[in-house]
C-alpha cells in the first residue's frame, strides 16, 4: 500500500525558514517523480514544486521560485521541501504527492498524503 | 502560465441526477505529437486529499467509477457525473499537466440538493 507522511510543519514567523519531510513508503520511490502541492485554508490546490525520479529535473510555482527548494534522497525514500524567506501567504497545507511517471514531464498525482499545515504569522 | 477557469463556481444536484462541470485552459493542452490533451480531473472531500479521477482529459483511473466520465480536446473540457451518487458531493479540480507550472482550476463545488 503506498503510504506518503508529510511532517515538518508548524508556526513560524514570516521571514523564517522551515524545511517539510515526506517519507514515502509501498512503492519503488526512485521509480517516480514527486511533488508538493498546497492549499491554501478554504481555498484551491496550487502546485508548488516538483522533482524528475533522479533529481535531474526540477520545476517551481513562480511564487515560490528563489525561496523554496525541493529535493529527495531516494536511499531514504524521502522527499523534501525547504522553504525560506516565508510569507503569510505561505500559509497553506502542504501535500506530498506521487507522480505516475518518472520525469518531470505531463505529471498525474495519483497518490497523496494527508498533508502538514504551515502557518506562517508573527 | 497556463490559467484554468472553471464553470459553474459551485451546483446544487439530486442524488441521481446528472451533474456536469466545464474548465477552460487559456492555451491549448493537445500534444500534437501523440493527440493527448494533457488535463485531469481530481475530487476533493472535505478533510481528505485530492483523489485523481480522470486523466488525457477522458481516460478513468482505476478504480474510478464508470458514472464519471470527461471530454474535451484543446481548451475546452467537461466532467460529467451521470448519476450522483452521495459519495460524489465534493470538490472538483480540473488541472493541466501540459507544461510548468502544473496549474489547477479554482475548483467547482457540488452540493446536495
Amino acid at each position: 500500500e503506498v503510504q506518503l507522511v508529510e511532517s515538518g510543519g508548524g508556526l513560524v514567523q514570516p521571514g523564517r525558514s522551515l524545511r517539510l519531510s515526506c517519507a514515502a513508503s509501498g512503492f519503488t520511490f526512485d521509480d517516480y517523480a514527486m511533488h508538493w502541492v498546497r492549499q491554501a485554508p478554504g481555498k484551491g490546490l496550487e502546485w508548488v514544486s516538483g522533482i524528475s525520479w533522479n533529481s535531474g529535473s526540477i520545476g517551481y510555482a513562480d511564487s515560490v521560485k528563489g525561496r523554496f527548494t525541493i529535493s529527495r534522497d531516494n536511499a531514504k525514500n524521502s522527499l523534501y521541501l525547504q522553504m525560506n524567506s516565508l510569507r503569510a501567504e505561505d500559509t497553506a497545507l502542504y501535500y506530498c504527492a506521487k507522480d505516475s511517471n518518472p520525469r518531470l514531464r505531463s505529471p498525474l498525482f495519483d497518490y497523496w498524503g494527508q498533508g502538514t499545515l504551515v502557518t506562517v504569522s508573527s | 502560465d497556463i490559467v484554468m477557469t472553471q464553470s459553474p463556481d459551485s451546483l446544487a444536484v439530486s442524488l441521481g441526477e446528472r451533474a456536469t462541470i466545464n474548465c477552460k485552459s487559456s492555451q491549448s493542452v493537445l500534444y500534437s505529437s501523440n493527440n493527448k490533451n494533457y488535463l485531469a480531473w481530481y475530487q476533493q472531500k472535505p478533510g481528505q486529499p485530492p483523489k485523481l479521477l480522470i486523466y488525457w482529459a477522458s481516460t478513468r483511473e482505476s478504480g474510478v467509477p464508470d458514472r464519471f466520465s470527461g471530454s474535451g480536446s484543446g481548451t475546452d473540457f467537461t466532467l460529467t457525473i451521470s448519476s450522483l451518487q452521495r459519495e460524489d458531493f465534493a470538490t472538483y479540480y480540473c488541472q493541466q499537466s501540459y507544461v510548468t507550472p502544473f496549474t489547477f482550476g479554482p475548483g467547482t463545488k457540488v452540493d446536495i440538493k
